[in-house]
């Protein structure tokens, strides 16, 4: 078993709509939870970035954590054709000196207009 | 926004030669790392430094070095590369541990 699973899709969704992204994990150790979005011939860049449980909004955007169950969302309401990328989840961990970074392997999301 | 730069951005080359895929940072982030990507995969890493003179090998097995002479500068190298090398190879750097990574744009490598 995979310690990140991530549907990767494609999705595809007209403008306008609420687009939720999901990643499942196995290893409870994980501390940091991440999404980045990966235009396409360019490197990821940082979306969201939580630690706890809970929501963290950001603009359009809201990251949802649920340590419980092992499993994050990235929900983003209102979509345009600007966020068509793939999306990929990270989980990290982080004990004495070293740490652990887990990607997913991406999401493809098409917003049409 | 990050300044994390890599060069070139594509390459093509043939089989047997020796590459370098460099890598530079202007945030003065201790810590860099070089993950490979594949379509539809996850990203792996395959190296990471923790600090000047500081390199490790990532999770994933590869052939290529990497050095860290200075802080900004973490470039990679081949010494004889192979088709099997054909990849996107990504770079980024943090500021510390639990700091979020922040990458540059990728080189993306063809090895006919």
């Amino acid at each position: 078993q995979k310690e990140v699973e991530q549907d990767p899709g494609p999705l595809s969704v007209p403008e306008g709509a609420i687009v939720s992204l999901n990643c499942t994990y196995s290893n409870s150790a994980f501390q940091y939870f991440m999404w980045y979005r990966q235009y396409s011939r360019k490197g990821p860049e940082l979306l969201m970035y939580t630690y706890s449980s809970g929501n963290k909004e950001d603009g359009r955007f809201t990251a949802q954590v649920d340590k419980s169950s092992k499993y994050i969302s990235l929900f983003i309401r209102d979509s345009q054709p600007s966020d068509s990328a793939t999306y990929l989840c990270a989980m990290r961990i982080t004990q004495g000196g070293s740490e652990k970074l887990v990607f997913g392997k991406g999401t493809k999301l098409t917003v049409n207009p | 926004e990050a300044d994390i730069y890599q060069t070139p951005r594509y390459l093509v080359i043939g089989t047997g030669k020796k590459i370098t895929l460099e890598c530079s940072q202007t945030m003065g982030h201790d810590k860099m790392y070089w993950y490979q990507q594949d379509p539809g995969m996850e990203l792996h890493l395959i190296h990471y430094s923790y600090g000047v003179n500081s390199t490790e090998k990532g999770d994933l097995s590869s052939e290529s070095t990497v050095s860290r002479i200075r802080t900004e500068h973490f470039p990679l190298t081949l010494e004889s590369a192979r088709p099997s090398h054909t990849s996107q190879y990504l770079c980024a750097s943090s500021l510390g541990l639990g700091s979020p990574l922040h990458f540059g744009n990728g080189t993306r490598l063809t090895v006919t």
